[in-house]
C-alpha cells in the first residue's frame, strides 16, 4: 500500500518568513495530493490540493509543488502570520481521493512573533 | 447544510464494551469514510463506502464494523473495545471537483477505553 513520509515534524519560523513542508510517497499510481490544516482539538480542513497532471498550484499565500518523477510534493506558505500556527498534514491517494487518503504524520508549524 | 455531523463528541468505554459512533451527512455525497487519529499522528483509514450498501476495508479495519443502509448515514461499530482503540475518530464525506474527490471531515469523536 501507499506510504507517505512528511518532514519536518516541527517547524518554527519568524512571522513574515516563508515555511516549506515536504512529503514523499511510495506508490507511483497515486494521483491526488491534498494538504490539511488542523488546529488543536479541531477537525482537519483542506487548504489546497494538487492532481498528478499539474506541477504547481497556488492560492494566495499558499502553494503546492509536485515532482512525480521523484515522488515528492511540498507545501509553501509565504508571509507567515500567527494564524498559520497549526499542524499540517499531507496525504496521497491512488483513486483521486475516492478510495480514501494515506496521511503523513504531520508537521507542527510554529510562527514566532 | 449541516455538513458532516458526528455523535457523540466524547465517550469513555470500559474494556469489552461495545458502542456505535454515528456519522451523518446532508450533502448527498456518495463517498463516506472513517478515520482514526492517535495522539501526535496522522489519520488512518478504517473503512470507506462508495454508496449505500457498499463498504470496503481501509488500512486498519480490525476491531471495527460498518454499514451503509442510506446515503446519509455511515455508523462505525466497535465490538469488544480495547485500550488500543483509544483515539479520535473522524468521519468524512467527499465531493468530486475536477475529477478529484475532496474530503470534508466531521468534528470528531474522542473515545477513551479504560
Amino acid at each position: 500500500g501507499e506510504n507517505v513520509e512528511q518532514h519536518p515534524s516541527t517547524l518554527s519560523v519568524q512571522e513574515g518568513d516563508s515555511a516549506v513542508i515536504k512529503c514523499t510517497y511510495s506508490d507511483s499510481a497515486s494521483n491526488y495530493f491534498p494538504w490539511y490544516k488542523q488546529e488543536l482539538g479541531k477537525r482537519p480542513q483542506l487548504i489546497i490540493d494538487i492532481r498528478s497532471n499539474v506541477g504547481e498550484k497556488k492560492d494566495q499565500r499558499i502553494a503546492v509543488t509536485l515532482n512525480k518523477t521523484a515522488k515528492h510534493f511540498s507545501l509553501h506558505i509565504t508571509e507567515t502570520q500567527p494564524e498559520d500556527s497549526a499542524v499540517y498534514f499531507c496525504a496521497a491517494s491512488e483513486g483521486g481521493g475516492a478510495d480514501g487518503l494515506t496521511f503523513g504524520k504531520g508537521t507542527h508549524l510554529i510562527i514566532q512573533p | 447544510n449541516a455538513g458532516v455531523t458526528q455523535t457523540p463528541k466524547f465517550r469513555i468505554l470500559k474494556i469489552g464494551q461495545s458502542m456505535t459512533l454515528q456519522c451523518t451527512q446532508d450533502m448527498n455525497h456518495n463517498y463516506m469514510y472513517w478515520y482514526r487519529q492517535d495522539p501526535g499522528m496522522g489519520l488512518k483509514l478504517i473503512y470507506y463506502s462508495v454508496g449505500a450498501g457498499i463498504t470496503d476495508k481501509g488500512e486498519v479495519p480490525n476491531g471495527y464494523n460498518v454499514s451503509r443502509s442510506t446515503t446519509e448515514d455511515f455508523p462505525l461499530r466497535l465490538e469488544l473495545a480495547a485500550p488500543s482503540q483509544t483515539s479520535v475518530y473522524f468521519c468524512a464525506s467527499t465531493v468530486t471537483r475536477g475529477g478529484a474527490a475532496e474530503q470534508y471531515f466531521g468534528p470528531g469523536t474522542r473515545l477513551t477505553v479504560t
